[in-house]
């Protein structure tokens, strides 16, 4: 079983919709969680970290559940310009980034 | 501040041939990653240095080898390439390795071996 999973996609869903990504996580000990957005032939910035209690940026919100571990990120009114890979990416004890495969992501008009 | 750079941001190699993969980032940061990216795979780590002077093994260091020239500059060498190692190559920093410390990521390498 790989350290951090992801739904590859692709997610195809129109201009204004509302769309939930789940990334799990196999490592109980990990201790920080974040989503990375990837565009096309580009480097992985960071969108958001995620935090315990939930956090919320603009039409982004992302969610920790740790007795399930999953984290989640939800994007609603979505633009055009949010098409991307997203990449969840879990720390873990030894203090080293493991990242997800990522979800691709395409907003249509 | 241009942030990370790394050059080149292109290269193609026979197998056997060796290069040196270059990485420097000007935001006075302590801590630099190696990471390879392949399709359906991820970003995986191949070295890290958590502070200048220090490097470690990432998850798959095998046929690499890294150099932390000064706290700027953080390269990484395939002395002897072979076609599993054709992929994209990112470097990254950050302020440290503790939990909250963002990773900034240079533009990538895109390294064929044939």
């Amino acid at each position: 079983r790989k350290e951090v999973e992801q739904d590859p996609g692709p997610f195809n869903v129109p201009e204004g919709a509302t769309v939930a990504f789940n990334c799990t996580y196999s490592n109980s000990a990990s201790q920080s969680f974040f989503w990375y957005r990837q565009d096309c032939r580009k480097e992985p910035k960071l969108l958001m970290s995620v935090y315990s209690s939930g956090n919320e940026d603009g039409r982004f919100t992302a969610q920790l559940n740790r007795a399930s571990q999953y984290i989640s990120l939800l994007i609603r009114d979505s633009k055009l310009s949010d098409s991307a890979t997203y990449l969840c990416a879990v720390l873990g004890s030894a203090r080293q980034l493991t990242f997800g495969s990522g979800t691709q992501l395409t907003v249509l008009p | 501040n241009a942030g990370v750079t790394q050059t080149p941001k292109f290269q193609v190699l026979k197998t056997g041939q060796s290069m040196t993969l270059q990485c420097a980032q000007d935001m006075n940061h302590n801590s630099m990653y190696w990471y390879r990216q392949d399709p359906g795979m991820g970003l995986r780590l191949i070295y890290y240095s958590a502070s200048e002077g220090t490097t470690d093994k990432g998850e798959v260091p095998n046929g690499y080898n890294v150099s932390r020239l000064n706290k700027r500059e953080f390269s990484l060498r395939l002395e002897s390439a072979a076609p599993s190692q054709t992929s994209v190559y990112f470097c990254a920093s950050s302020e440290g390795i503790s939990s909250y410390n963002e990773q900034f990521f240079g533009p990538g390498t895109r390294l064929t071996v044939l």
